[in-house]
């Protein structure tokens, strides 16, 4: 069955730059019926969504986030990447990647990652 | 963008309750609104969508309900493993947004 899995730096410094990879196996990223999204969780809060892609390179993201951040396909690995810029402690969180499921009547994030925690700290 | 709330915040039941969360928008999103339930420590797992339709492998205790601005998600009769925090997020536009989420604890 396909599976998706995080991997990055536990910390990162303060302005630095945050670069996380999501794996998927057992399914193709490209992929006409589905996307792929990043969604994070600072320590004992709610989830935030902060961006997705499609199979056609086409992205989307929250717009308190857009200035800062880039989503990517890589298909030769079948991976899709986070970049996240000018990074403060209020980035700290899980992170986690996940596929979406687009249709007329739904939009739907319908299998995780087990998610990545990551500390900007210096 | 849109804000999502739920009512309560927390709740304590016992196995066998019937629980109800509750989930408002801050304009009409028709059905487009979801429910994930995750456990401490795990990724959120897909409940609902499109307000009242059941993931492929949710357990029929769980149901929704709702549209326009008001949501509901109810748990027949609450089961050990149900004990966990549940959000609602909406797909309605960009960008989608999560309530805060409902924790249910056991009494």
């Amino acid at each position: 069955q396909v599976q998706l899995q995080e991997s990055g730096p536990g910390l990162v410094k303060p302005s630095e730059t945050l670069s996380l990879t999501c794996t998927v196996s057992g399914g193709s990223v490209i992929s006409a019926s589905y996307y792929w999204t990043w969604i994070r969780q600072p320590p004992g809060r709610g989830l935030e969504w902060i961006g997705y892609i499609y199979y056609s390179g086409s992205t989307n993201y929250d717009p308190s986030l857009k200035s800062r951040v880039s989503i990517s396909l890589n298909t030769s690995n079948n991976q899709f990447s986070l970049k996240l810029n000018s990074l403060t402690a209020a980035d700290t969180a899980v992170y986690y990647c996940a596929r979406g499921e687009s249709s007329t009547y739904y939009d739907v994030f319908d299998l995780w990652g087990q998610g990545t925690m990551v500390s900007v700290s210096s | 963008d849109i804000q999502m709330t739920q009512s309560p915040s927390s709740l304590s039941a016992s196995v066998g309750d019937r629980v109800t969360i509750t989930c408002r928008a801050s304009q009409s999103i028709n059905s487009y609104l979801n429910w994930y339930q995750q456990k401490p420590g795990k990724a959120p797992q897909l409940l609902i969508y499109a307000s009242s339709s059941l993931q492929s492998g949710v357990p029929s205790r769980f149901s929704g309900s709702g549209s326009g601005t008001d949501f509901i998600l109810t748990i027949s009769s609450l089961q050990p493993e149900d004990f966990a925090t549940y959000y609602c997020q909406h797909s309605y536009n960009i960008p989608f947004t999560f309530g805060p989420g409902t924790k249910v604890n056991i009494k």
